[in-house]
């Protein structure tokens, strides 16, 4: 199971992009990489996956490096309601979605 | 939204009793899980179930005890816990485990969880 390195918290301003990166060197060829994000006391919420290709959805964008090593989560227009703890994962077959430490998102006014 | 409901959402417990936690989903999803998650901590992978069977048990302390009575079900019963077990336990189910393909990938959704206190 890959293992993900993510940092532990970041900043940003209401209404900018939100960058958050992840490193998955270990990630296998079949595995996806996932990101969740967790508001306080409710569940991990699913946000979006990609195996190789840059992705997009009404939440964000995933953009994986070439070499599959590394992923960005983009939010494109932070609001407050994004302040979350977002954690980048990854899964293949096995049904194993092991969650790392997570980068706790603070969106400022 | 999510889709996956488990009751109840608090649960206080004595180190002797028996207790369960309840677990559904209709999305007609064949893989569910059981996620603990201390505060501050991220989830933790504890049980994966695969067409009612159980795939994946990660050394789970036998005080724990996994059941899956049908595709939209999933329990987990408890007894004789230790205080440090209390924590969030989280459900959640996926369409399957196996081959993934780019449409779902299958992802995994989570319920709301279930906080439990053992006293």
């Amino acid at each position: 199971d890959a293992k993900t390195t993510q940092p532990p918290s970041m900043d940003c301003a209401e209404g900018r992009a939100a960058n958050l990166p992840c490193n998955h060197s270990t990630i296998s060829g079949n595995e996806y990489v996932y990101w969740y994000r967790q508001i306080h006391s409710q569940g991990p919420q699913y946000i979006i996956h990609g195996l190789k290709n840059n992705e997009t959805n009404e939440m964000a964008s995933l953009i994986i490096t070439e070499d599959r090593k590394s992923s960005t989560l983009i939010l494109p227009h932070a609001t407050l309601r994004d302040t979350a703890v977002y954690y980048c994962t990854s899964s293949g077959n096995t049904g194993k979605l092991i969650f790392g430490q997570g980068t706790t998102l603070q969106v400022k006014p | 939204d999510t889709e996956v409901t488990q009751t109840p959402k608090h649960l206080v417990m004595g180190m002797t009793n028996k207790k369960s936690l309840k677990c559904e989903q209709h999305m007609g999803h064949r893989a569910m899980y059981w996620y603990k998650q201390k505060a501050k901590k991220p989830p933790e992978l504890m049980f994966v179930y695969s067409y009612e069977k159980l795939s994946i048990n990660e050394s789970v302390p036998s005080r724990f005890s996994p059941e899956c009575p049908n595709s939209s079900l999933l329990n987990l019963h408890l007894h004789a816990l230790q205080p440090e077990d209390s924590a969030l336990y989280l459900c959640a189910s996926s369409l399957r485990i196996g081959p993934v393909d780019r449409r779902d990938g299958n992802t995994i959704y989570f319920g709301e969880g279930s906080w439990l206190t053992v006293v």
